[in-house]
């Protein structure tokens, strides 16, 4: 049973650049939310993807984007890259939208310079 | 005042001994809570959930203080492998579920 997949697991960018970073769900999940986690704090909330639709979004601005395919597998997109924007992202699935059963996938570790 | 609040520690604690840290939360609202364990550099995993008074699994023991806002994380007969982060989280229940996680707790037990 194929866990919350992320990819890729490192990733340096320059300020200025645009990155995206990839996620599946664990099989039988169909609900994707995207968490940035800075070091040393816990993760915040991004936005959640339901019904290929973004259903709830954190206090982030729109520099961060996403994306989900009817496969379920998404995609958040961060344009304008900012040092600020250097963290571990982590997607994580669910079923059915509102739901629990949250399982994360092991995060995309970003590093902006 | 934020959402979700723990001490950042670290809890230094000796093998074997019993540890407990607390986690305060803002809405009163909140039905249920969890506990996330994260190790250095990994993705959080879910240890306990709490949906009433408290839940135990094993060493640990979660308990609920509705009246005051917080919950509490015990570990008894602490083992090296505890040392890890462990996450206060309160999924808003009117907001499609969105978790809200607390800063962490760090826990290093020493032999």
């Amino acid at each position: 049973d194929a866990g919350v997949t992320q990819s890729p697991t490192h990733l340096i960018k320059t300020r200025g650049q645009q990155v995206t970073l990839r996620c599946s769900p664990k099989s039988g999940h169909d609900t994707v939310s995207w968490y940035q986690q800075a070091l040393g704090q816990g993760p915040q909330f991004i936005f959640q993807y339901y019904e290929e639709e973004e259903r709830q979004r954190g206090n982030f601005p729109d520099r961060f984007s996403g994306h989900q395919f009817p496969n379920y597998s998404s995609e958040l997109n961060v344009n304008a890259l900012l040092l600020g924007d250097s963290a571990l992202y982590l997607c994580a699935s669910s079923l059915g939208g509102p739901g629990y059963g949250y399982t994360f996938g092991s995060g995309t570790r970003l590093t902006v310079v | 005042r934020k959402e979700v609040e723990q001490d950042p520690g670290p809890f230094n604690v000796p093998e074997g001994a019993t540890v407990a840290f607390n986690c305060t939360y803002s809405n009163s609202a909140s039905q249920s809570f969890f506990w996330y364990r994260q190790d250095c550099r990994k993705e959080p995993k879910l240890l306990m959930s709490v949906y009433s008074s408290g839940n135990e699994d094993g060493r640990f023991t979660a308990q609920l203080n509705r009246a005051s806002q917080y919950i509490s994380l015990l570990i008894r007969d602490s083992k090296l492998s505890d040392s890890a982060t462990y996450l206060c989280v309160v999924p808003a229940k009117a907001a499609g579920n969105k978790l809200t996680f607390g800063g962490g707790t760090r826990v290093l037990v020493k032999p």
